[in-house]
Protein backbone atom coordinates (compact mmCIF):
# COMPACT_ATOMS: atom_id res chain seq x y z
CA UNK A 1 0.00 0.00 0.00
CA UNK A 2 1.18 3.55 -0.52
CA UNK A 3 3.28 5.24 2.25
CA UNK A 4 2.46 7.98 4.12
CA UNK A 5 5.77 9.22 6.69
CA UNK A 6 5.86 11.76 9.32
CA UNK A 7 8.26 13.52 11.05
CA UNK A 8 9.90 14.06 13.56
CA UNK A 9 7.84 10.97 15.54
CA UNK A 10 8.17 12.84 18.96
CA UNK A 11 8.72 15.88 19.66
CA UNK A 12 9.48 18.31 23.26
CA UNK A 13 9.64 21.81 23.08
CA UNK A 14 9.69 24.73 25.47
CA UNK A 15 6.52 26.79 25.68
CA UNK A 16 6.52 29.71 23.75
CA UNK A 17 8.62 27.92 20.24
CA UNK A 18 7.18 26.64 17.02
CA UNK A 19 7.14 23.22 16.02
CA UNK A 20 7.38 22.62 12.18
CA UNK A 21 6.06 18.72 11.55
CA UNK A 22 6.30 17.14 8.09
CA UNK A 23 3.97 14.67 6.37
CA UNK A 24 4.95 13.20 3.50
CA UNK A 25 3.23 10.95 0.89
CA UNK A 26 6.52 8.50 -0.64
CA UNK A 27 5.18 6.92 -2.98
CA UNK A 28 2.12 8.94 -4.47
CA UNK A 29 1.20 12.35 -5.37
CA UNK A 30 -1.32 13.73 -2.55
CA UNK A 31 -3.20 16.76 -3.67
CA UNK A 32 -5.02 16.66 -0.47
CA UNK A 33 -4.10 15.68 2.94
CA UNK A 34 -6.02 15.68 6.24
CA UNK A 35 -4.22 16.65 9.92
CA UNK A 36 -5.90 15.32 12.93
CA UNK A 37 -5.23 15.59 16.36
CA UNK A 38 -5.53 13.08 19.21
CA UNK A 39 -5.72 13.38 23.07
CA UNK A 40 -4.88 10.40 25.32
CA UNK A 41 -7.90 7.70 25.51
CA UNK A 42 -10.04 10.18 22.92
CA UNK A 43 -10.73 9.88 19.33
CA UNK A 44 -9.27 11.82 16.64
CA UNK A 45 -10.25 15.41 15.81
CA UNK A 46 -10.23 16.69 12.52
CA UNK A 47 -8.12 19.77 11.98
CA UNK A 48 -8.38 20.98 8.63
CA UNK A 49 -7.37 19.80 4.71
CA UNK A 50 -4.35 20.81 3.12
CA UNK A 51 -4.89 21.42 -0.43
CA UNK A 52 -1.89 21.51 -2.73
CA UNK A 53 -0.83 24.97 -3.94
CA UNK A 54 -3.85 26.49 -2.13
CA UNK A 55 -4.85 27.60 1.48
CA UNK A 56 -5.76 24.87 3.98
CA UNK A 57 -9.63 24.49 5.40
CA UNK A 58 -9.99 24.68 9.25
CA UNK A 59 -12.51 23.10 11.06
CA UNK A 60 -14.73 25.25 13.16
CA UNK A 61 -12.87 25.91 16.44
CA UNK A 62 -9.52 24.93 14.89
CA UNK A 63 -6.75 28.52 14.94
CA UNK A 64 -5.60 29.06 11.70
CA UNK A 65 -3.04 31.55 12.95
CA UNK A 66 -2.03 29.00 15.99
CA UNK A 67 -1.66 25.84 13.16
CA UNK A 68 -0.10 26.90 10.11
CA UNK A 69 -0.76 24.52 7.62
CA UNK A 70 1.41 24.40 3.91
CA UNK A 71 0.83 22.27 1.85
CA UNK A 72 3.67 23.53 -1.24
CA UNK A 73 4.23 20.37 -3.17
CA UNK A 74 2.64 17.19 -3.92
CA UNK A 75 4.46 14.85 -1.96
CA UNK A 76 4.59 17.48 1.49
CA UNK A 77 2.46 19.25 3.96
CA UNK A 78 3.92 20.64 7.12
CA UNK A 79 1.65 21.72 10.24
CA UNK A 80 3.40 24.16 12.54
CA UNK A 81 2.84 24.92 16.05
CA UNK A 82 3.31 27.93 16.91
CA UNK A 83 4.00 29.75 20.30
CA UNK A 84 3.10 26.23 21.64
CA UNK A 85 1.69 25.58 25.14
CA UNK A 86 1.22 22.47 27.43
CA UNK A 87 -2.39 22.88 26.00
CA UNK A 88 -1.01 21.98 22.41
CA UNK A 89 0.82 18.62 23.56
CA UNK A 90 -1.00 16.38 21.66
CA UNK A 91 -0.33 13.62 19.17
CA UNK A 92 -0.84 14.80 15.40
CA UNK A 93 -1.57 12.53 12.42
CA UNK A 94 -1.57 13.17 8.76
CA UNK A 95 -3.21 11.23 5.96
CA UNK A 96 -3.18 11.69 2.15
CA UNK A 97 -5.34 10.77 -0.77
CA UNK A 98 -3.59 8.97 -3.05
CA UNK A 99 -5.78 9.60 -6.09
CA UNK A 100 -6.02 6.18 -7.12
CA UNK A 101 -9.74 5.78 -6.08
CA UNK A 102 -9.16 2.45 -4.03
CA UNK A 103 -11.57 4.23 -1.12
CA UNK A 104 -8.57 3.87 1.09
CA UNK A 105 -6.64 6.86 2.67
CA UNK A 106 -3.36 6.49 4.29
CA UNK A 107 -2.46 7.83 7.65
CA UNK A 108 1.02 8.77 8.59
CA UNK A 109 2.65 7.27 11.83
CA UNK A 110 1.66 10.34 13.94
CA UNK A 111 3.85 12.66 15.87
CA UNK A 112 3.69 13.08 19.53
CA UNK A 113 4.51 16.49 20.48
CA UNK A 114 5.17 17.78 24.11
CA UNK A 115 5.22 21.18 24.90
CA UNK A 116 6.77 21.79 28.79
CA UNK B 1 -21.69 13.80 8.22
CA UNK B 2 -23.65 10.37 9.47
CA UNK B 3 -23.43 9.71 13.11
CA UNK B 4 -21.82 6.00 13.93
CA UNK B 5 -22.30 4.34 17.43
CA UNK B 6 -20.32 1.77 18.64
CA UNK B 7 -19.94 -0.57 21.48
CA UNK B 8 -17.01 1.41 23.45
CA UNK B 9 -15.16 -1.72 23.93
CA UNK B 10 -15.15 -5.35 23.36
CA UNK B 11 -13.28 -8.52 24.25
CA UNK B 12 -12.50 -11.91 23.05
CA UNK B 13 -10.34 -14.88 22.96
CA UNK B 14 -7.53 -15.51 20.71
CA UNK B 15 -8.80 -17.44 17.68
CA UNK B 16 -12.09 -16.69 18.14
CA UNK B 17 -13.96 -14.85 15.40
CA UNK B 18 -15.02 -11.45 16.37
CA UNK B 19 -17.83 -9.07 15.43
CA UNK B 20 -18.03 -5.64 16.19
CA UNK B 21 -21.05 -3.88 15.21
CA UNK B 22 -21.53 -0.34 14.03
CA UNK B 23 -24.66 1.54 13.80
CA UNK B 24 -25.30 4.41 11.31
CA UNK B 25 -28.84 5.05 11.16
CA UNK B 26 -28.25 8.75 9.65
CA UNK B 27 -26.29 7.21 6.64
CA UNK B 28 -26.78 8.91 3.27
CA UNK B 29 -27.59 6.85 -0.39
CA UNK B 30 -24.01 7.64 -1.48
CA UNK B 31 -21.65 7.27 1.74
CA UNK B 32 -19.47 3.97 1.35
CA UNK B 33 -18.67 2.47 5.39
CA UNK B 34 -15.02 2.81 5.86
CA UNK B 35 -13.41 0.40 8.37
CA UNK B 36 -9.90 1.45 10.37
CA UNK B 37 -8.33 0.62 12.97
CA UNK B 38 -6.04 2.54 15.59
CA UNK B 39 -3.12 0.33 17.40
CA UNK B 40 -1.71 1.98 19.80
CA UNK B 41 0.73 4.99 19.10
CA UNK B 42 0.36 4.80 15.89
CA UNK B 43 -1.80 6.26 13.17
CA UNK B 44 -5.26 4.67 11.94
CA UNK B 45 -4.86 1.60 9.14
CA UNK B 46 -7.21 0.74 6.69
CA UNK B 47 -9.27 -2.50 7.33
CA UNK B 48 -12.01 -2.20 5.03
CA UNK B 49 -14.66 -0.33 3.57
CA UNK B 50 -18.06 -1.45 1.27
CA UNK B 51 -21.40 0.57 -0.28
CA UNK B 52 -24.22 -2.03 0.04
CA UNK B 53 -23.11 -5.74 -0.89
CA UNK B 54 -20.61 -7.59 2.00
CA UNK B 55 -17.09 -7.61 1.26
CA UNK B 56 -13.90 -9.72 2.15
CA UNK B 57 -10.31 -8.59 1.97
CA UNK B 58 -7.50 -10.62 3.88
CA UNK B 59 -7.89 -8.98 7.10
CA UNK B 60 -11.65 -8.65 7.50
CA UNK B 61 -15.01 -9.70 5.71
CA UNK B 62 -17.63 -6.50 6.37
CA UNK B 63 -21.25 -7.54 6.34
CA UNK B 64 -24.41 -4.54 5.80
CA UNK B 65 -27.31 -4.35 6.67
CA UNK B 66 -29.51 -4.06 4.19
CA UNK B 67 -30.98 -0.98 5.16
CA UNK B 68 -27.71 0.42 5.66
CA UNK B 69 -28.10 1.41 9.08
CA UNK B 70 -25.88 -0.76 11.00
CA UNK B 71 -22.49 -2.77 9.57
CA UNK B 72 -20.71 -5.31 11.25
CA UNK B 73 -16.71 -6.00 10.97
CA UNK B 74 -15.84 -9.27 11.45
CA UNK B 75 -12.25 -10.57 11.76
CA UNK B 76 -12.56 -14.42 11.47
CA UNK B 77 -9.92 -15.45 13.97
CA UNK B 78 -8.51 -12.90 16.35
CA UNK B 79 -5.02 -12.49 17.38
CA UNK B 80 -3.11 -10.18 19.78
CA UNK B 81 -2.40 -8.16 16.60
CA UNK B 82 -5.39 -7.33 16.43
CA UNK B 83 -5.82 -5.24 19.33
CA UNK B 84 -6.82 -2.19 18.83
CA UNK B 85 -9.04 0.91 18.70
CA UNK B 86 -11.87 0.05 15.38
CA UNK B 87 -13.77 2.90 13.91
CA UNK B 88 -16.25 2.77 11.18
CA UNK B 89 -16.80 5.69 9.61
CA UNK B 90 -19.31 6.49 7.06
CA UNK B 91 -18.32 8.67 3.87
CA UNK B 92 -19.63 10.09 0.46
CA UNK B 93 -16.09 10.02 -1.29
CA UNK B 94 -14.30 13.33 -0.17
CA UNK B 95 -12.56 11.19 1.96
CA UNK B 96 -12.51 14.08 4.87
CA UNK B 97 -13.30 11.70 7.48
CA UNK B 98 -15.21 12.29 10.91
CA UNK B 99 -13.60 9.53 13.64
CA UNK B 100 -16.36 8.52 15.83
CA UNK B 101 -15.37 7.11 19.93
CA UNK B 102 -14.76 3.62 17.89
CA UNK B 103 -14.35 0.40 19.75
CA UNK B 104 -11.57 -0.91 21.82
CA UNK B 105 -10.94 -4.18 21.41
CA UNK B 106 -9.24 -6.61 23.97
CA UNK B 107 -7.74 -10.00 22.51
CA UNK B 108 -7.49 -12.41 25.53
CA UNK B 109 -4.72 -15.28 24.90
Amino acid sequence: GAVVSQHPSWVICKSGTSVKIECRSLDFQATTMFWYRQFPKQSLMLMATSNEGSKATYEQGVEKDKFLINHASLTLSTLTVTSAHPEDSSFYICSAVSGRNTGELFFGEGSRLTVL
Amino acid sequence: DAKTTQPNSMESNEEEPVHLPCNHSTISGTDYIHWYRQLPSQGPEYVIHGLTSNVNNRMASLAIAEDRKSSTLILHRATLRDAAVYYCIPSSGTYKYIFGTGTRLKVLA
